[in-house]
């Protein structure tokens, strides 16, 4: 049974940019959270999408933005990018809502280095 | 405030020696209690989760919880130097999201 896949692994862009990553769940999945891992802030929550649907959004400004399709695969963009974005992007899939089972499973990450 | 929080460590104890985790989170509506264990480079994964007050076995760990004191443990015995990882406490709080605390680095040394 495959994993989740997210693309691209690595990527460098500059300030003002914008960027878009992708997240393919685990087959039959159909909760995507995606969250941002730094060293000094480790994990934080940015939103999490469930049959097409935001249905929690962390503390993030509206650069950050997200989506997820039909098929449960999901996208998330950030736009004007600053130096500050530089971070390992990590989505996670579940079954059923994260909250529900708690058992997440994360793709190996998307790390973004903003110049 | 972080709504969970972890001492980052690093925690070092011996081989065989039991590793003691500690969390604790403010939102006191929150039900839900997780523990990831992230390798160096690698992604978090599941490792325990526990809804009731009280203590939870799995194997070599336990997870305790108290709601009153807003307070989760995880218990780590006969400890593995491949038990060295960062452990991740998660809580689901009210308002529907899964928060991570920072992490706790554990060395186990052979």
């Amino acid at each position: 049974k495959a994993g989740v896949t997210q693309t691209p692994r690595y990527l460098i862009k500059t300030r003002g940019q914008q960027v878009t990553l992708s997240c393919s769940p685990i087959s039959g999945h159909r909760s995507v959270s995606w969250y941002q891992q730094t060293p000094g802030q480790g994990l934080q929550f940015l939103f999490e999408y469930f049959s097409e649907t935001q249905r929690n959004k962390g503390n993030f400004p509206g650069r950050f933005s997200g989506r997820q399709f039909s098929n449960s695969r999901s996208e998330m963009n950030v736009s004007t990018l600053e130096l500050g974005d530089s971070a390992l992007y990590l989505c996670a899939s579940s079954l059923i809502l994260a909250g529900d089972t708690g058992e997440l499973f994360f793709g190996e990450g998307s790390r973004l280095t903003v110049l | 405030q972080k709504e969970v929080e972890q001492n980052s460590g690093p925690l070092s104890v011996p081989e065989g020696a039991i590793a003691s985790l500690n969390c604790t989170y403010s939102d006191r509506g929150s039900q839900s209690f997780f523990w990831y264990r992230q390798y160096s480079g690698k992604s978090p994964e599941l490792i325990m989760f526990i809804y009731s007050n009280g203590d939870k076995e799995d194997g070599r760990f336990t997870a305790q919880l108290n709601k009153a004191s807003q307070y989760v443990s995880l218990l780590i015995r006969d400890s593995q130097p491949s038990d060295s990882a960062t452990y991740l406490c998660a809580v689901y709080n009210q308002g529907g999201k899964l928060i991570f605390g920072q992490g706790t680095e554990l060395s186990v040394k052979p």
